[in-house]
């Protein structure tokens, strides 16, 4: 059975402009959960999506923004790009049950210059 | 607000020496305390999920355990190959399906 899946795996931006990541969850899974990883926070859960809709929310800035699609798949935007968006972004998939073990993908590795 | 620690940040152990791993948490209303191993470059791959007080869970030279206040990790006899950065993360009641995640523990296992 196929994991989850990033693309792209590696992405160089500058300063102001824009990003979209892309996740698509392992087969048969409905909800969708990204997050940021960086050396001096650590892990930080940005958003979660499930049949399209946005079910909870982490504490970041308007500029990072999701959507999920009817398959499931889901993309992630950073609006106007600033150095500290540098980091690994993770997506994790998971079953639908609440307690449903979430499954990560190999992340994207946004440098910002 | 939810907080887990992760101690100790590194931990350096020769090959067949025994140790502990351990993760305080904080939450309002446990719903799930997870291990997860993340080698670099790559995102955390599962290991355990814990649900209440008491339950122990092993795989390989693994063993998780879980209390109200903190969980262990105990890596038995480690190899070269079960080093990894360790993370912990938990699920509380109040927080939809979000994990909230420790610091991590870097361990490195010496042949």
């Amino acid at each position: 059975k196929a994991g989850v899946t990033q693309t792209p795996r590696y992405l160089i931006k500058t300063r102001g402009q824009q990003v979209t990541l892309s996740c698509s969850p392992i087969s048969g899974h409905r909800s969708v959960s990204w997050y940021q990883q960086t050396p001096g926070q650590g892990l930080q859960f940005l958003f979660e999506y499930f049949s399209e809709t946005q079910r909870n929310k982490g504490n970041f800035p308007g500029r990072f923004s999701g959507r999920q699609f009817s398959n499931s798949r889901s993309e992630m935007n950073v609006s106007t790009l600033e150095l500290g968006d540098s980091a690994l972004y993770l997506c994790a998939s998971r079953k639908q049950g609440s307690t449903d073990t979430q499954y990560f993908g190999p992340g994207t590795r946004l440098t910002v210059l | 607000e939810d907080q887990v620690t992760q101690s100790p940040e590194a931990l350096r152990l020769q090959e067949g020496e025994s140790s502990s791993l351990n993760c305080s948490y904080t939450v309002s209303g446990l719903r799930g305390l997870f291990w997860y191993r993340q080698d670099p470059g790559k995102g955390p791959e599962f290991l355990f999920t814990l649900y209440s007080a008491g339950e122990e869970k092993e795989k390989e030279r693994l063993k998780a355990t879980l209390t109200k206040k903190e969980s262990f990790l105990h890596i038995t006899a480690p190899k070269p190959e079960d080093s990894a950065t360790y993370l912990c993360a938990v699920q509380a009641g109040n927080a939809g399906n979000m994990l909230t995640f420790g610091g991590g523990t870097r361990l490195m296992v010496k042949p």
